[in-house]
């Protein structure tokens, strides 16, 4: 089975501390992504990497920035967490080429509350 | 820009009958769709998915129906059940990204009553 592993379930932080969230895949994936949940507004991508050190902008990449220095590891990063990115955060990952089925598995998602 | 789009926030069916969920989109380029179920404090969870090279796919009591001339598919669920109550994402992706992004809906939430 794919393992999708987000360290920290629930988080609280106040408003200007810096926030990472960690993310792991056991299963060699090429791709690994960053969404967020918001009710109304359904899964919005943040970034996503399709390789070690590389890196590309979603949707709403403003305030965010990520992190993949080994394959397996995937970081979101808020450098200055704010009140509107109170948020259900999903990591997930998939792997590369149309031939995978383009299935994405996600994670189990981190709940952040910045106060 | 919501490419993907799903226009019904929640429906309620009995259970045993057909839940049909709807979805459509904008960008002609999505070539490849998907369907997830997401349980409340749970990660989303893949149900079935339909390349654009089919009108339908079918697991179990899951069918999945592509309209490409009216940028429209579907999710049918038959019969069911009340374990089935959750929200359901609609996605899709294209080759002109490489397949890498997979953009998502906005979600509709099912309940199936006993």
């Amino acid at each position: 089975d794919v393992k999708v592993t987000q360290s920290s379930r629930y988080l609280v932080k106040r408003t200007g501390e810096k926030v990472f969230l960690e993310c792991v895949q056991d299963m060699d994936h090429e791709n690994m992504f960053w969404y967020r949940q918001d009710p109304g507004l359904g899964l919005r991508l943040i970034y996503f990497s399709y390789d070690v050190k590389m890196k590309e902008k979603g949707d709403i990449p403003e305030g965010y920035s990520v992190s993949r220095e080994k394959k397996e590891r995937f970081s979101l990063i808020l450098e200055s967490a704010s009140t509107n990115q109170t948020s259900m955060y999903l990591c997930a990952s998939r792997p590369a080429g149309p031939s995978s089925g383009n299935t994405i598995y996600f994670g189990e998602g981190s709940w952040l509350t910045v106060v | 820009d919501q490419q993907v789009k799903q226009n019904s926030p929640s429906l309620s069916v009995q259970e045993g009958r057909i839940s049909i969920l709807n979805c459509d989109y904008t960008n002609s380029m999505f070539d490849y769709f998907l369907w997830y179920k997401k349980y409340p404090a749970e990660g989303p969870t893949f149900l079935i998915s339909i390349s654009s090279i089919k009108d339908k796919n079918e697991d179990g009591r899951f069918t999945v129906f592509l309209n490409k001339s009216a940028k429209h598919l579907s999710l049918h669920i038959v019969p069911s059940q009340p374990g089935d109550s959750a929200v359901y994402f609609c996605a899709a992706s294209g080759a002109s990204g490489g397949y890498q992004k997979v953009t998502f809906g906005t979600g509709t939430k099912l309940q199936v009553i006993p």
